[in-house]
């Protein structure tokens, strides 16, 4: 069974100070893994696809890297806006559902 | 711009009723998901549905029902509401089978009392 395990539970940060989130993951083959932003009371935004081990995306402060074994999420210098639950999820090969994990409350003050 | 709505923001519905969430998405994709997120257990797959009139047992099935009888419409169906149904309904949708992102609806909050 695919696991997806993110750490911390909550972040709270200082307006401008950088940081990771981690998305550890095991899956029987990794078609894709997935990072969504989750405002309050809203459904998740999509952020990042990674597909192979090396992959790096990024979006304005984030990034978004990919191993064999796990994902991190990079904020840099985050602003109060960046406040929101980071979910991570991954895809297994011939699947068709995502795996989510728990998420990463992000709390950026000013 | 992608867009998945669902039907509510907000429901509340007594124990014992038959519930129909509902969602609709503009982009001619062919899957579609439902989940529910509660506090620390994450989004959780309900049924999943791959075609008209085609549908997949998620990890939690037990005590919900879909129906997808347009490409663009797929529905939940609470046969007989419990209050530990209460939860945030997700509706999702995505273009083909694999490397393709989900996209979400606003989510339903269904408190069932």
């Amino acid at each position: 069974e695919d696991q997806v395990t993110q750490s911390p539970e909550a972040l709270r940060l200082q307006e401008g100070e950088s940081s990771s989130l981690n998305c550890s993951y095991t899956v029987s083959g990794l078609r894709g893994l997935f990072w969504y932003r989750q405002d309050p009371g809203k459904g998740p935004e999509f952020l990042f696809t990674l597909y192979s081990a090396g992959e790096e995306k990024e979006k304005e402060r984030l990034k978004a890297t990919l191993t064999k074994k796990e994902s991190f999420l990079h904020i840099t210098a985050p602003k109060p806006e960046d406040s929101a639950t980071y979910l991570c999820a991954v895809q297994a090969e011939n699947d068709y559902k995502l795996s989510f994990g728990a998420g990463t409350t992000v709390t950026v003050r000013a | 711009d992608v867009k998945v709505t669902q039907s509510s923001r907000y429901l509340v519905k007594r124990t014992g009723e038959k519930v129909f969430l509902e969602c609709v998405q503009d982009m001619d994709h062919e899957n579609m998901f439902w989940y529910r997120q509660d506090p620390g257990l994450g989004l959780r797959l309900i049924y999943f549905s791959y075609d008209v009139k085609m549908k997949e047992k998620g990890d939690i099935p037990e005590g919900y029902s879909v129906s997808r009888e347009k490409k663009e419409r797929f529905s939940l169906i609470l046969e007989s509401a419990s209050t530990n149904q209460t939860s945030m309904y997700l509706c999702a949708s995505s273009l083909i089978w694999g490397y393709t992102e989900a996209f979400f609806g606003q989510g339903t909050r269904l408190t069932v009392v």
